[in-house]
């Protein structure tokens, strides 16, 4: 079974300044989607980023910016010039390929809590 | 707008009650999820539906029961069973391979 480990239950970063939140994850597949998702105080769950294995170019939206290595299994976040309002919990997430079944689900590491100093 | 509802937004429980948990979406998903989440725990499943009239369990089903009479609605209810039901509870669905979208959540407190 797929798991995710998010290996920083918490991170602080100065505002405008750059932070990376790690991740990895253990599979046996060679082809998955793995995401990014950013809980703020209010708790609606938001979409940040998404990258799909197959594809070797890191994602990218905005300041957010993924570090995709496959073979290490790693995922890491990265946010350029923070701002307040980054701060949140953010959870790393993984879905097979294989989206019928149970395969299919999102399986969540436990969240990193970011802070964002001013 | 498309998106997730959930309703209520806060939820009081007495001791040997039954409540229900609303979700209701208008982006033509197929499949809908419900979770728990916990302080330090992340998000846990507890039941999922990938078709109408159909759904399975998830790793915490025990004490929680579903139905998905139409493909708009996924309501959960908490029975009297789950002995710790005080969490924050969300609902998310999804269509193919992409991510989830999730509803605003409903927090559950046991008085």
């Amino acid at each position: 079974a797929q798991t995710v480990t998010q290996s920083q239950p918490e991170m602080s970063v100065q505002e405008a300044e750059t932070v990376t939140l790690s991740c990895t994850y253990d599979t046996s597949e060679s082809d998955y989607y793995l995401f990014w998702y950013k809980q703020p105080p209010s708790r609606q769950m938001i979409l940040v980023i998404r990258q799909e294995a197959y594809k070797q170019q890191n994602a990218t939206e905005n300041r957010f910016s993924v570090n995709f290595q496959k073979a290490a299994k790693s995922f890491s976040l990265k946010i350029s010039d923070s701002q307040l309002g980054d701060a949140a919990m953010y959870f790393c997430a993984y879905r097979s390929l294989n989206y019928g079944g149970s395969q299919g689900n999102l399986i969540f590491g436990k969240g990193t809590k970011l802070s964002v100093k001013p | 707008d498309g998106g997730i509802t959930q309703s209520p937004k806060y939820l009081f429980r007495k001791e040997g009650q039954n409540v229900t948990l609303s979700c209701e979406q208008n982006l033509n998903h197929d499949a809908m999820y419900w979770y728990r989440q916990d302080p330090g725990q992340g998000l846990r499943l507890i039941y999922y539906s990938q078709i109408v009239n159909d759904f399975q369990k998830g790793d915490i089903a025990e004490g929680y029961s579903v139905s998905r009479e139409k493909k708009e609605s996924f309501p959960l209810t908490v029975t009297s069973a789950q002995k710790n039901p005080t969490a924050f509870y969300l609902c998310a669905s999804s269509q193919g391979a992409f991510g989830y979208t999730f509803g605003s959540g409903t927090r559950l407190t046991v008085v």
